[in-house]
């Protein structure tokens, strides 16, 4: 089975300027997970959804960042206007239903640099 | 709060040697315990569950402990390879879907 796509893979953009990252989850998994993993830290879960509906967000800096699901398939997280603090690397995770014990396939992120 | 710690930040052994991870939480009351595997630029694999009834899981050259009075864990890979040079991290499941990861432990194996 394909894995967990996300594009691009590195972006580089000044402070104050927008971004967006995309996913595209395993086909058929109905959650989704964004994470954001500081160097040196482990990720920290910005917002979960099963299908297009939010499940958890409270870790999201709603003032810049904004994430949807249309569709209930691939989805994109903005960040606008962006904070040198937001430089990481930005993970995707799909899972086949929520529950701790479903297993997460990740994708291979997409690393921020805020400059 | 969930807390998760793992200690030391980076290990270096030779080929062959046993590898001892360790991961310690501040709230035993946990859902389960995963530890994952990062490679450099990659996303985070899976290598094993432990349910909070259990108290070890092994898979292969890997096993898990799991002693949630304690609030720890350890990850023991037996005769470690090159191939097991990555980053390891400890993720307790707080709830029953959100994790709280550690920052991981780096190991080097040298040949």
């Amino acid at each position: 089975e394909a894995g967990v796509a996300q594009s691009p893979r590195y972006k580089i953009i000044e402070k104050r300027q927008s971004v967006a990252f995309w996913c595209n989850p395993i086909s058929g998994h109905a959650t989704l997970y964004w994470y954001q993993q500081i160097l040196g830290q482990g990720p920290k879960l910005l917002i979960q959804f099963q299908n297009n509906g939010v499940v958890d967000d409270s870790q999201l800096p709603k003032d810049r960042f904004s994430a949807e699901r249309l569709k209930g398939v691939d989805s994109t997280l903005k960040i606008q206007p962006a904070k040198l603090e937001d430089s990481a690397v930005y993970l995707c995770a799909s899972s086949g239903r929520v529950g701790a014990e479903t297993p997460l396939h990740f994708g291979n992120g997409t690393r921020l640099t805020v400059t | 709060k969930q807390e998760v710690t793992q200690i030391p930040a980076a290990l270096s052994v030779p080929e062959g040697e046993n590898l001892v991870l360790n991961c310690s939480f501040t709230d035993s009351a946990i859902y389960n315990l995963q530890w994952f595997r990062q490679d450099p630029g990659k996303g985070l694999t899976s290598l094993l569950l432990i349910q909070s009834s259990q108290r070890e899981q092994t898979s292969g050259r890997l096993n898990a402990s799991l002693d949630k009075s304690s609030g720890r864990s350890t990850l023991y890979i037996a005769a470690s390879q090159p191939g097991d040079s990555a980053t390891y991290l400890c993720a307790v499941a707080v709830n029953d879907y959100k994790l709280s990861f550690g920052a991981g432990t780096t190991v080097t194996v040298r040949a």
